[in-house]
């Protein structure tokens, strides 16, 4: 079995600040993860995923996360926030032959004028 | 551009009442899921579809249903709703179930369920 734990449930920051959301995941077996941003009312969509190879994995808006494998950890950041990263983020790992999804219970990020 | 729709984005329907949400995809991929998701908290796997071969999870509710007539369509049938299945329903969508390099899953903008 496996878990992930996202360990702010809420973020503010102010614009132009850096902010790192944190994840930390138990499993087994190897890995891959993700994060994902939902914005309200709507899906999610894909920020970033680690499968293999270089631990640090740059993605869309900005947004970079690092694997730690010794730390179990795969910690999303971002140098300088916008209004518009305001969102919900969640991160995800998969899980067994299916590769199903198993989310984290997400980070509401707010940026402050 | 190749995506995953759900239709319809906002649905109310009366306790009880049998309802029926739709997702479709152009992608051709091989895999398709729903998630619920309840207010403030993390989409929880319901089902998934690999081709015909359904995939119920041990905790879903009988209550819930899922059809998948042809590779792009899958709908989730709510027998009868009650008050707790309020909730945004998310489909998804992957080329497969093992890894790759093009590994990854494709969302829909979800439809949020009113049950009143």
């Amino acid at each position: 079995a496996q878990s992930v734990t996202q360990l702010d449930s809420q973020v503010p920051v102010f614009e132009e600040a850096p902010v790192e959301l944190r994840c930390n995941y138990s499993s087994s077996v190897s890995v891959y993860l993700f994060w994902y941003v939902q914005y309200p009312n709507q899906g999610l969509q894909l920020l970033l995923k680690y499968l293999s190879g270089s631990t640090l994995v740059k993605g869309i808006n900005g947004f970079e996360a690092e694997f730690n494998k010794s730390q179990t950890s795969f910690h999303l950041r971002k140098p300088s926030v916008h209004i518009s990263d305001t969102a919900e983020y969640f991160c995800a790992v998969s899980r067994g032959s299916a590769r199903q999804l198993t989310f984290g219970s997400g980070t509401q990020l707010t940026v402050l004028p | 551009d190749a995506m995953v729709i759900q239709n319809p984005r906002y649905q109310v329907t009366q306790f009880g009442k049998p309802v029926t949400l739709s997702c479709s995809q152009t992608l051709n991929h091989n895999v398709m899921y729903w998630y619920q998701q309840k207010s403030s908290q993390a989409p929880k796997l319901l089902f998934h579809y690999y081709d015909k071969d359904f995939n119920n999870e041990a905790d879903t509710p009988d209550n819930f249903q899922s059809r998948r007539p042809n590779t792009s369509f899958c709908f989730l049938d709510i027998r009868s709703p009650g008050l707790g299945d309020a909730a945004m329903y998310l489909c998804a969508t992957s080329r497969d179930l093992g890894g790759g390099t093009n590994y990854g899953y494709t969302f829909g903008s979800g439809t949020r369920l009113t049950v009143v």
